[in-house]
């Protein structure tokens, strides 16, 4: 059974930091381009962050660029979100998932949500 | 950047009736799209993707059609457990986009 479980979420104030971690099983996590995806509370998905099976080649939304840094380790089948410089407007549940190789987000986590308030 | 501009934002419909959904695209993506379906308090599940392939183990009430910079989710017989928010997202460039969403609710 796939599975893809994140954690690291909180609250946190302005300009602070914060790691999440995505961690997998069921599925050879070294054969798929993962990504980040947040929403914000009442509002549509939002895409943030996409890694290369090797870890190559990084994309991100203009929005969080120079902030985050999305990062995996295929030795622990997991996935990875720096987010530095943290601001209100990054408030929103944050899901890793897997991109198939057709195409779409196939696998998904059940969300960590990021709270940035003082 | 590619744009979407889904349609409608909120769909009211009755159980048995059919249903669809527009996705329109500000460039070609040929047929790189997916359709998801989100339920409150849960992650998004992915319906279909190359515009009209259905993922394994969803109902052949939902289908998908288009290519280029027009498609369409079409629900034939829309069930209550359809009842829910629906968005497109095109994965033919980077940044990934999706649509705004679309919510399907009971009339």
């Amino acid at each position: 059974e796939v599975q893809l479980v994140e954690s690291g979420g909180g609250l946190v104030q302005p300009g602070g930091s914060l790691k999440l971690s995505c961690e997998t099983s069921g599925f050879t996590f070294s054969n798929y381009w993962m990504t980040w995806v947040r929403q914000a509370p009442g509002k549509g998905l939002e895409w943030v962050a996409h890694i290369k099976q090797d870890g190559s080649e990084k994309y991100y939304v203009d929005s969080v660029k120079g902030r985050f840094t999305v990062s995996r380790d295929n030795a622990k089948n997991s996935l990875y979100l720096q987010m530095n410089s943290l601001r209100a407007e990054d408030t929103a549940v944050y899901y890793c998932a897997t991109e198939g190789g057709w195409g779409g987000f196939d696998y998904w986590g059940q969300g960590t949500l990021i709270t940035v308030s003082s | 950047v590619i744009w979407m501009t889904q349609s409608p934002s909120l769909l009211s419909a009755s159980t048995g009736d059919r249903v669809s959904i527009s996705c329109r695209m500000s460039q070609d993506i040929s047929s790189y799209l997916a359709w998801y379906q989100q339920k409150p308090g849960k992650a998004p599940e992915l319906l279909i993707y190359r515009a009209s392939t259905l993922l394994s183990g969803v109902p052949s009430r939902f289908s998908g059609s288009g290519s280029g910079t027009d498609f369409t989710l079409t629900i034939s017989y829309l069930q209550s457990e359809d009842f829910a928010t629906y968005y497109c997202q095109q994965y033919y460039s980077f940044p990934r986009t999706f649509g705004h969403g679309t919510k399907v609710e009971i009339k």
